[in-house]
């Protein structure tokens, strides 16, 4: 079973900064990587899928990059309204089995 | 825009079994790329993948779940389930559906807001 780690645990950034999140897949896993951001009260939200490709509506700041095992989420300038928790996600091509990372949580600094 | 929302006991007996529902609205299930999840999130932990059902009738589960998972759908009625047996205390959680289709592979990009389950006698 792919294991996901993601680093760092809780990330402390100020408005404006960059913030930027890793997950390291236990084995090449392609480019099958999905990023997550989750708010309290609010419905998890898909940012990224296939490494890098930006789900609908998601805005320019979020980009994800990586392919085998190493991933990572860049915000490139951050908003108040991104200070959330993101997870990695893996998924197989088929059966689509799918793995989440811990969490990263990004807080205001 | 599809909306899901989940629907449960709250409060289950461990040793008992939980059912839960999802309600699929604005979009319909009969969509030949739809595939519908569940995911759970223990309180200030992670998320879990439990299984996934596609609209062609195909389901897939957690290995360390998959004894005691079953996922369906009804798709007259437009609704997704989940039923998981022998419950303990670890299977305390929010319980989230997900939805996606084929052009996004096999992520998840319409959420429920989650039904919180507690085991507890």
């Amino acid at each position: 079973e792919i294991v996901m780690t993601q680093s760092p645990a809780t990330l402390s950034v100020s408005p404006g900064e960059r913030a930027t999140v890793s997950c390291r897949a236990s084995q090449a896993v392609g480019r099958n990587v999905a990023w997550y951001q989750q708010k309290p009260g609010q419905a998890l939200r898909l940012l990224i899928y296939d490494a890098s490709t930006k789900a609908t509506g998601i805005p320019a700041r979020f980009s994800g990059s990586g392919s085998a095992a190493d991933f990572t989420l860049t915000i490139s300038s951050l908003q108040s309204e991104d200070f959330a928790v993101y997870y990695c996600q893996h998924y197989d091509n088929w059966p689509p089995r799918a793995t989440f990372g811990q969490g990263t949580k990004v807080e205001i600094k | 825009q599809v909306q899901l929302q989940e629907s449960g006991p709250g409060l289950v007996k461990p040793s008992e079994t939980l059912s839960l529902s999802c309600a699929v609205s604005g979009a319909s299930m009969r969509t030949s790329s739809s595939y519908w999840g569940w995911i759970r999130q223990p309180p200030g932990k992670g998320l879990e993948w439990i299984g996934t059902i596609f609209s062609g009738g195909a389901i897939f589960y957690n290995s360390s779940l998959q004894s005691r998972a079953t996922i369906s759908v009804d798709m007259s009625d437009s609704q997704v389930f989940l039923k998981l047996t022998s419950l303990t205390a670890a299977d305390t959680a929010d319980y989230f559906c997900a939805a996606g289709d084929y052009n996004i592979r096999w992520a998840f990009d319409v959420w429920g807001h989650g039904t919180l389950v507690i085991v507890s006698s």
